[in-house]
């Protein structure tokens, strides 16, 4: 069965660093989403992306993070200065549909531990 | 401000008992999710309900999507331990392209 994989599954980091999180979606999905899930809270909606930019972000996706699909296969979110607030379980997640229209896969996470 | 809820936040049940975990919007949903996690762990796909009135199944588990669209509910019969886990509903609820999130619901489930 096709799944959704993200690298690295845990990161260390020391704050100010930059750091890239990898994503895998599924070969013939067409949207793309980062969450992010502070230990203990709910997941919360960064970013969507589609037809190679965004297309929705929450108020959390602020200009220290971007995202990028340089190669057709990988999605990456790039924390460019890390903050300890950073520190969480970010998921990506792909659909070959809109939201409501199918299901939404989603990767085991990356855990980002800041220093 | 928080446009999906759920109740309650966390549950803890006798092995054997059913339950019911609801998700609220104060708006129509364009599609409502179901999703289990594990803690620690990622998201697990449950069942997607696209119409109002809608009711899915999966084993013990029962959905259903309330015919204005703006509520749902979640029904675990003769619950285990192996259903223990946080529940999640999530939609998009704009008509574009964000899905959000529940508060979840914390399920302990006591052998």
């Amino acid at each position: 069965e096709p799944e959704v994989t993200q690298t690295p599954s845990h990161q260390v980091t020391q704050m100010g660093q930059e750091v890239i999180l990898r994503c895998v979606p599924i070969s013939n999905h067409l949207y793309f989403y980062w969450y992010r899930q502070i230990l203990g809270q709910k997941v919360e909606f960064l970013v969507s992306f589609y037809n190679n930019e965004i297309s929705e972000k929450s108020e959390i996706f602020d200009d220290q993070f971007s995202v990028e699909r340089p190669d057709g296969s990988n999605f990456t979110l790039k924390i460019r200065s890390t903050k300890l607030e950073d520190s969480a379980m970010y998921f990506c997640a792909s659909t070959l549909w809109t939201p409501g229209t199918g299901e939404l896969f989603f990767g085991e996470g990356s855990r980002l531990t800041v220093l | 401000s928080q446009e999906l809820e759920q109740s309650p936040q966390s549950l803890i049940v006798q092995e054997g008992k059913n339950l019911t975990i609801n998700c609220t919007s104060s708006k129509t949903l364009y599609g409502l999710y179901w999703y289990k996690q594990k803690y620690g762990e990622g998201l697990i796909f449950l069942m997607m309900l696209q119409k109002g009135g809608e009711e899915k199944s999966h084993e013990k588990i029962t959905a259903k999507l309330d015919e204005k669209k703006q509520q749902s509910s979640l029904h675990i019969t003769a619950s285990q331990p192996s259903h223990a886990g946080i529940y999640l509903c999530g939609a998009d609820m704009h008509g574009g392209n964000q899905f959000y999130f529940g508060t979840g619901t914390s399920l302990t489930v006591i052998p």
